[in-house]
């Protein structure tokens, strides 16, 4: 069974750094065409894709926040971590991590952890 | 950048069927992916590879794609379906950035 849970931080300050992990269970990030990947969802708004990090160490950001973005892996202990530099009251938002894996053409989310709240706050 | 585009909202009676559509510039190239996503809850996958649908998911979801246009295509749709509904795809450039679409609101009264 393939399971995904973020933790990090409720609440941040403005300018502070955020960092997040995905801790996930169920598959190996060593295997060819895994990826773990990173969401957010803005409070009433659409999910927002940012970053991915692939089973080869590849990495992809979102263009708009990829000066701010750094996702990185440790196999050995199953963990996907993100960071967030320079967080502002905008980066308030639910935060989730998903396995992404190979299809027809491209890769996709097939599972989901349940999501972590940051709050950016004075 | 790359962007889809979904209707903002999607009305249906009971047992009717609903069609949620995101449209895309590199959709004939790459394969759209469904998401529901109920009041709360993390997102779940509903429909991959643009017609495919995930173990577990209801034969009443279904999936279609021709063109610049993918359709979610929800077949005597039911209350319990009432649910945000997400595409995602990537752009043809071969770079692995993802996009969502801006969410379909699908309401079934």
């Amino acid at each position: 069974q393939v399971t995904l849970r973020e933790s990090g931080p409720a609440l941040v300050k403005p300018t502070e750094t955020l960092t997040l992990t995905c801790s996930f269970s169920g598959f190996s990030l060593t295997t060819d065409g895994m990826c773990v990947t990173w969401i957010r969802q803005s409070p009433g708004k659409a999910l927002e894709w940012l970053a991915r990090i692939d089973w080869d160490d590849d990495e992809h950001y979102t263009t708009s926040l990829e000066t701010r973005l750094t996702i990185s892996k440790d196999t050995s202990k199953n963990q996907v971590v993100l960071t967030v530099t320079n967080m502002d009251p905008v980066d308030t938002a639910t935060y989730f991590c998903a396995r992404m894996v190979r299809g027809n053409n491209n890769y996709y989310m097939d599972v989901w952890g349940k999501g972590t709240t940051v709050t950016v706050s004075s | 950048s790359y962007e889809l585009t979904q209707p903002p909202s999607v009305s249906v009676s009971p047992g009717q069927t609903a069609r949620i559509t995101c449209s895309g510039d590199a959709l004939p190239k790459k394969s759209a992916y469904w998401y529901q996503q109920k009041s709360g809850q993390a997102p779940v996958l509903v429909i991959y590879d643009d017609t495919k649908r995930p173990s577990g998911i209801p034969e009443r979801f279904s999936g279609s794609s021709s063109g610049t246009m993918a359709t979610l295509i929800i077949s005597g749709a039911q209350v319990d379906d009432e649910a945000d509904y997400y595409c995602y795809s990537t752009d043809r450039s071969g770079n692995h950035r993802g996009v969502f679409g801006g969410g379909t609101k699908l309401t079934v009264l």
